[in-house]
């Protein structure tokens, strides 16, 4: 079964630009969760997606948005950049059966830089 | 609130040798999830093992065991034999079984290094 992947695995981009990144979950899950994570602030929860629903926010301003296709797989954005949001953007996925482990499988990242 | 604390941001083992990383949470649900993750250089996050709050026996996964003190709220990695490729950050994280959502809180991490 084929992991978590994410597009692109690099980027750089100016402040003021956006950015899209996309992940697809592990084939069957329906729950996708986005973290960031800089050497500053380490592993931050963003947001997790149920069956196109987001479910829970983390606290980042309304910048960073996402969203869910009925497939599972799921974007994130982030509109005009600023030089902080330069991070490793984590997604992962999990079967979320009520009752279970909830263990989520991460994807490779996409390393964003922001000059 | 929920909050991982992991008080070690440096380890280092002899190879072959066993190693314990701390990690004490904070929680005030009742059910809840405790995770490891190992983060190599690449940046991936590998999934080690996991221990559910009503869970009576700790976890093992191969070399890696979990060591679940509820009333202290602890929740210890010990990884066996060590391995130069077991190199990396390790991450301990919680979830809550609380709501619907699914998120972890994770802590700062430690990084281990193992010596050959």
């Amino acid at each position: 079964k084929a992991g978590v992947t994410q597009t692109p695995r690099y980027l750089i981009k100016t402040r003021g630009q956006q950015v899209t990144l996309s992940c697809s979950p592990i084939s069957g899950h329906r729950s996708v969760s986005w973290y960031q994570q800089t050497p500053g602030q380490g592993l931050q929860f963003l947001f997790e997606y149920f069956s196109e629903t987001q479910r829970n926010k983390g606290n980042f301003p309304g910048r960073f948005s996402g969203r869910q296709f009925s497939n599972s797989r799921s974007e994130m954005n982030v509109s005009t950049l600023e030089l902080g949001d330069s991070a490793l953007y984590l997604c992962a996925s999990s079967l979320a059966i009520a009752g279970g482990s909830n263990e989520q499988f991460f994807g490779p990242g996409t390393r964003l830089t922001v000059l | 609130a929920q909050k991982i604390t992991q008080t070690q941001p440096g380890m280092f083992v002899q190879e072959k040798e066993a190693v314990t990383l701390d990690c004490t949470y904070d929680t005030s649900d009742q059910s809840y999830g405790l995770f490891w993750y190992k983060q190599p250089s690449s940046g991936e996050m590998i999934f080690l093992i996991y221990q559910g709050s009503y869970d009576e026996q700790n976890a093992t996964e191969g070399r890696y065991s979990l060591n679940f003190q509820k009333a202290r709220k602890s929740a210890n990695l010990v990884i066996s034999a060590s391995q130069l490729g077991d190199s990396a950050m390790y991450f301990c994280a919680m979830s809550s079984f609380s709501g619907s959502a699914r998120q972890l809180t994770f802590g700062s991490g430690t990084q281990l290094t193992v010596l050959p």
